[in-house]
């Protein structure tokens, strides 16, 4: 089973482009999350998703934008890319959103 | 609201010693709760979580955690550590669907 599967692996960006970072699971997993991990820090929770059509904001959703429109994808925006957004980024799943996550293997993305 | 707090963010063993992460965590709720271990390059592993069943977990590599809700301490144990131990340890608190991730405890093992 490919589990979550995040692309691309790594990327560099010049400062006020934008791009799309890719996430798919092939769990079925109704529940579907971005966070994103600075160095020495936990995970923070950009945005999540209970389900296709629906997302919410998590604890640092600035400068992002998701959306839901199967429960496979949850593709991840950047608009106007920032230095402050340098950092890796996972995407995860869990099915009731009480279990495990199931985490991808991460982007590591430069702004330059 | 929840929030969860990793009281070391640095821990130092000697191999064959006992191992003690804390975590306490605040939730206006009944949470679940678990532990991720972070190896160096590597993406996160599920060491063990608590679902209001048992309240000491155990996980894998050696390792549990017990729940004490008068406390809101969520601590991780292991009798004794193994070189292959060393990472990045997150605590993480868990309702409705969204998960907070402790800042992380770094634990170095030393021979």
């Amino acid at each position: 089973n490919a589990g979550v599967t995040q692309t691309p692996k790594f990327r560099i960006l010049k400062i006020g482009q934008s791009m799309t970072l890719q996430c798919a699971q092939d769990m079925n997993h109704n529940y579907m999350y971005w966070y994103r991990q600075d160095p020495g820090m936990g995970l923070k929770l950009i945005y999540y998703s209970v389900g296709a059509g629906i997302t919410d904001k998590g604890e640092v959703p600035n400068g992002y934008n998701v959306s839901r429109s199967t429960t496979e994808d949850f593709p991840l925006r950047l608009e106007l890319a920032a230095p402050s957004q340098t950092s890796v980024y996972f995407c995860a799943s869990s099915y009731t959103g009480q279990e495990k996550l199931f985490f991808g293997s991460g982007t590591q993305l430069s702004v330059l | 609201a929840q929030s969860v707090t990793q009281l070391d963010s640095h821990v130092s063993v000697s191999e064959g010693t006992p191992v003690l992460l804390r975590c306490n965590y605040s939730s206006s709720y009944s949470p679940s709760l678990f532990w991720y271990v972070q190896h160096p390059n590597k993406g996160l592993q599920l060491l063990l979580k608590y679902t209001s069943a048992a309240t000491l977990v155990k996980g894998i590599n050696g390792f549990e955690a017990e729940f004490k809700k008068s406390e809101t301490s969520f601590h991780l144990t292991k009798p004794s550590a193994h070189m292959s131990d060393a990472a990045e340890y997150f605590c993480v608190v868990t309702h409705a669907g969204k998960s907070t991730f402790g800042d992380g405890t770094t634990l170095t093992v030393k021979p």
